[in-house]
């Protein structure tokens, strides 16, 4: 069975552009979440879809957004770059929008963003 | 308030010895704590986890205790070995798990020596 993917695995934009991330869950899964990872701030979680709705959000400015598609794919996409948004985005995916046993997210590798 | 707290950050023991990792956490409605192992390059991989109707799960060379009174969980690895090296996460779940958010720690890296 295949796991998480995500595509790019890497990114470099400039300052003050767009950019998309795909996530792909497992197949199955119909719920995903969106982290970002920082050596300074740890992981932080962005925004959780399930059925096509955001059901959770962090606490992240509204140049975050995000979406689900029919198929439990998502993407996040965050415009006007800053240099802070450079990072590590982290999907997991889940087969329903809890946390628990028989009910765990897995991650995928993640897309490393840069910010020049 | 939403915070778990990991310690140490930096972890560093011989290869055999055990390895403890405690973490806190603050919401009390919390009822599922997972760990996660992260190597270089990769996303954080589950390794255990447990539900706070019980005090302790173990599985082969990995242990997880919780103490719900203390809001205090531990992960503990025994007879480690250099491929355990990694950055280990604990979280926990944000209120009682009806959502897909998880609280996470700071991380420890973990350095076993050969």
């Amino acid at each position: 069975k295949a796991g998480v993917t995500q595509t790019p695995r890497y990114l470099i934009k400039t300052r003050g552009q767009q950019v998309t991330l795909s996530c792909s869950p497992i197949s199955g899964h119909r719920s995903v979440s969106w982290y970002q990872q920082t050596p300074g701030q740890g992981l932080q979680f962005l925004f959780e879809y399930f059925s096509e709705t955001q059901r959770n959000k962090g606490n992240f400015p509204g140049r975050f957004s995000g979406r689900q598609f029919s198929n439990s794919r998502s993407e996040m996409n965050v415009s006007t770059l800053e240099l802070g948004d450079s990072a590590l985005y982290l999907c997991a995916s889940s087969l329903r929008p809890t946390v628990g046993r028989g009910n765990e997210q897995f991650f995928g590798p993640g897309t490393r963003l840069t910010v020049l | 308030g939403e915070n778990v707290e990991q310690h140490p950050s930096t972890l560093s023991v011989q290869e055999g010895d055990s390895a403890v990792i405690k973490c806190t956490y603050s919401d009390s409605a919390s009822n599922y704590f997972p760990w996660y192992k992260q190597e270089l390059g990769k996303g954080p991989q589950l390794i255990i986890d447990i539900r706070s109707n019980v005090g302790e799960k173990k599985d082969q060379r990995i242990a997880v205790t919780l103490n719900k009174t203390a809001k205090h969980f531990s992960l503990h690895i025994t007879e480690t070995q250099p491929e355990d090296s990694a950055v280990y996460f604990c979280a926990a779940s944000y209120g009682s798990g009806n959502t897909g958010k998880l609280i996470f720690g700071q991380g420890t890296t973990l350095q076993v020596k050969p």
